[in-house]
């Protein structure tokens, strides 16, 4: 299948502070890219859709002037946490869509654990 | 209520079990259905994907989709400890822009 990789994998910040994760999918070009939240034995709760050289699509309830989705190339994607509070901590998960896989499926990075202090 | 319900569990099953695990959806315009692992603290893996209604099988994994009933199924056959994780169930439409609805989760525990 296909690989979609995180950075980093685990990041521990003071509050106040901003965190960028990245999310590069390594052997497909990916148009659109998603980013997800999940809490402790939860689901994944889908915050954004990140579309290459546009704007990212937010889900209701989702700071966009927080959460800062960029999507520069078909192969990277980021996030960035600003002004970081410790209830931004969870685990953040990207995933990335192949359009040329036969499938609308997604591809799921390892995900990165923020913890914000 | 949910668009996709899914029993959180926790199911435990012995070494060797015929696992059955389900999501139920509300949504008729659902025609991709997949199903992902999650390990702890990692990200989701795809194991199975069916387009519209039917069944495929993957050597111990099958799927079945049932849309007259709107009902998903994973079987897992001869359930291995490493089988031990949280089984997310998955279904998007075209109508939404492909966008991905996932259910709660299911955490499987086989015990050796």
């Amino acid at each position: 299948g296909a690989v979609v990789s995180q950075h980093p994998s685990r990041v521990i910040c003071k509050s106040g502070t901003s965190v960028k994760i990245e999310c590069r999918s390594l052997d497909f070009q990916a148009t659109t890219m998603f980013w997800y939240r999940q809490f402790p034995k939860q689901s994944l709760m889908l915050m954004a859709t990140s579309n290459e050289g546009s704007k990212a699509t937010y889900e209701q309830g989702v700071e966009k002037d927080k959460f800062l989705i960029n999507h520069a190339s078909l192969t990277l994607s980021t996030l960035t946490v600003t002004s970081a509070h410790p209830e931004d901590s969870s685990f953040y998960i990207c995933s990335a869509s192949d359009p040329q896989g036969g499938a609308k499926t997604q591809y799921f990075g390892p995900g990165t654990r923020l913890l914000v202090l | 209520q949910k668009e996709v319900e899914q029993d959180p569990g926790p199911l435990s099953v012995p070494e060797g079990a015929i696992v059955s695990l389900n999501c139920t959806y509300s949504n008729s315009a659902f025609q991709y259905f997949m199903w992902y692992r999650q390990y702890s603290r990692k990200g989701p893996e795809l194991l199975m994907y069916t387009y519209s209604s039917g069944n495929k099988e993957d050597g111990r994994f099958t799927a079945q989709v049932d849309k007259s009933s709107k009902y998903i199924s994973l079987f897992i056959r001869d359930s291995q400890p490493s089988d031990s994780a949280t089984y997310l169930c998955a279904m998007s439409a075209i109508t939404g822009g492909f966008k991905t609805i996932f259910g709660a989760g299911t955490r499987l525990f086989v015990k050796a």
